[in-house]
């Protein structure tokens, strides 16, 4: 069965660096998105890409975020300066055509430990 | 910011009976729901959805009720087994204005006890 993998699975920096996170979505989705959960909260919405740009995005995802589709499978999410707050579960997902009724589908995560 | 809330952090149930996870919302402009079941050191697992339009989806020994009018829904797991234990998550999206940005619920803890 199709899924969405996601590398690396922990990754550890120090405050101020940057992270590249990386996901394979499933092959034929065209929808892309980034979540993440804090340790004891819950999962929250960071940006939907479509068609090569940003479609949505959340208050939470100011300048220091990126996302970018650099070929025909990777979709990354790159954050520029990390600062403590942002340790945290990272969630790749993928839907089928966007379409209203379609289902995300969640990779494993990326645990990110900012120092 | 609490448009979706669940609140039972946790629920035990003994295997074979009915597990009945249920979840709150107060954005009356939500019209797609889902569940989802995590893992510990996974990503969370699609389980079953329903559109605005239905009140009721049924797959296997999953089933989402909706009930609009109280703005919530219940999921039932019948029989519940063990591996069913995991913490399970409400999502809910509103299509027209935002797509289709889920908003979370923070979960509910089952355990399925042998």
């Amino acid at each position: 069965e199709p899924e969405v993998t996601q590398t690396p699975s922990h990754q550890v920096t120090q405050m101020g660096q940057e992270v590249i996170l990386r996901c394979v979505p499933i092959s034929n989705h065209l929808y892309f998105y980034w979540y993440r959960q804090i340790l004891g909260q819950k999962v929250e919405f960071l940006v939907s890409f479509y068609n090569n740009e940003i479609s949505e995005k959340s208050e939470i995802f100011d300048d220091q975020f990126s996302v970018e589709r650099p070929d025909g499978s990777n979709f990354t999410l790159k954050i520029r300066s990390t600062k403590l707050e942002d340790s945290a579960m990272y969630f790749c997902a993928s839907s089928d055509l966007g379409l209203s009724t379609d289902t995300q589908y969640f990779g494993p995560g990326t645990r990110l430990t900012v120092l | 910011d609490q448009q979706v809330k669940q609140n039972s952090p946790s629920l035990s149930v003994q295997e074979g009976r009915i597990s009945i996870l249920n979840c709150d919302y107060t954005n009356s402009m939500f019209d797609y729901f889902l569940w989802y079941k995590k893992y510990p050191a996974e990503g969370p697992t699609f389980l079953i959805s329903i559109s605005s339009i239905k009140d009721k989806n049924e797959d296997g020994r999953f089933t989402v009720f909706l009930n609009k009018s109280a703005k919530h829904l219940s999921l039932h797991i019948v029989p519940s087994q063990p591996g069913d234990s995991a913490v399970y998550f409400c999502a809910a999206s509103d299509r027209k204005s935002s797509g289709d940005k889920l908003t979370f619920g923070t979960g509910t803890r089952l355990a399925v006890r042998p």
